[in-house]
């Protein structure tokens, strides 16, 4: 079993719709959670770290379920400038950075 | 803001050959790493490094060399480069180890013909 697996898409969507992505990780210890950006033929960058009450960043929102190992990223409003590969990324304790292979999303007007 | 700087960006090179990728931080950050990224594989990790003087192995360590002698710097090198090492190579560095927020370098686009 991999150790973070997601949806590898591609998602698309209209500009103003809504999307959802999951993430699974295998590993119960993971202590740490986000959600990376890849745009095309570009580096990955943080969008937003997920914590277990839930957290909200404008249009983003990102959710933690320890308990079935699944972290959730939310696009509301859709803007074309969403489109990219969107990565789930655990951190587990005295361990590096676990990438998943990313989840595309293709925002179209 | 320099941040993660790496070079080359794009290489090719021939079976056999050996080169180094280079990677400078100006973040102070101790953690620092190399992974590559190929089509349907995701990001794998090369070598890391949690100081100077400390390097470890990845999932993917063989074939490359790392060395750490100073915060800033972390070079990958190629020791005898094989068409599978074909790949996009990314730098990256944390303040921490583990470390929450890691910043990557934009990249260095190999080919091994």
């Amino acid at each position: 079993r991999k150790e973070v697996e997601q949806d590898p898409g591609p998602f698309n969507v209209p500009e103003g719709a809504t999307v959802a992505f999951n993430c699974t990780y295998s590993n119960s210890a993971s202590q740490s959670f986000f959600w990376y950006r890849q745009d095309c033929r570009k580096e990955p960058k943080l969008l937003m770290s997920v914590y277990s009450s839930g957290n909200e960043d404008g249009r983003f929102t990102a959710q933690l379920n320890r308990a079935s190992q699944y972290i959730s990223l939310l696009i509301r409003d859709s803007k074309l400038s969403d489109s990219a590969t969107y990565l789930c990324v655990v951190n587990q304790a005295g361990t590096a950075l676990i990438f998943g292979k990313g989840t595309t999303l293709s925002v179209s007007s | 803001n320099a941040g993660v700087t790496q070079t080359p960006k794009f290489q090719v090179l021939k079976t056999g050959q050996s080169m180094t990728l280079q990677c400078a931080q100006d973040m102070n950050h101790e953690y620092m790493s190399w992974y590559r990224q190929d089509p349907g594989m995701g990001l794998r990790l090369i070598h890391y490094s949690v100081g100077a003087g400390i390097t470890d192995q990845g999932e993917v360590p063989n074939g490359y060399n790392v060395s750490r002698s100073t915060t800033e710097d972390f070079p990958l090198r190629l020791l005898s480069a094989a068409p599978s090492q074909t790949s996009v190579y990314f730098c990256a560095s944390s303040l921490t180890y583990p470390g929450n927020t890691i910043y990557f370098g934009e990249g260095s686009w190999l080919t091994v013909v």
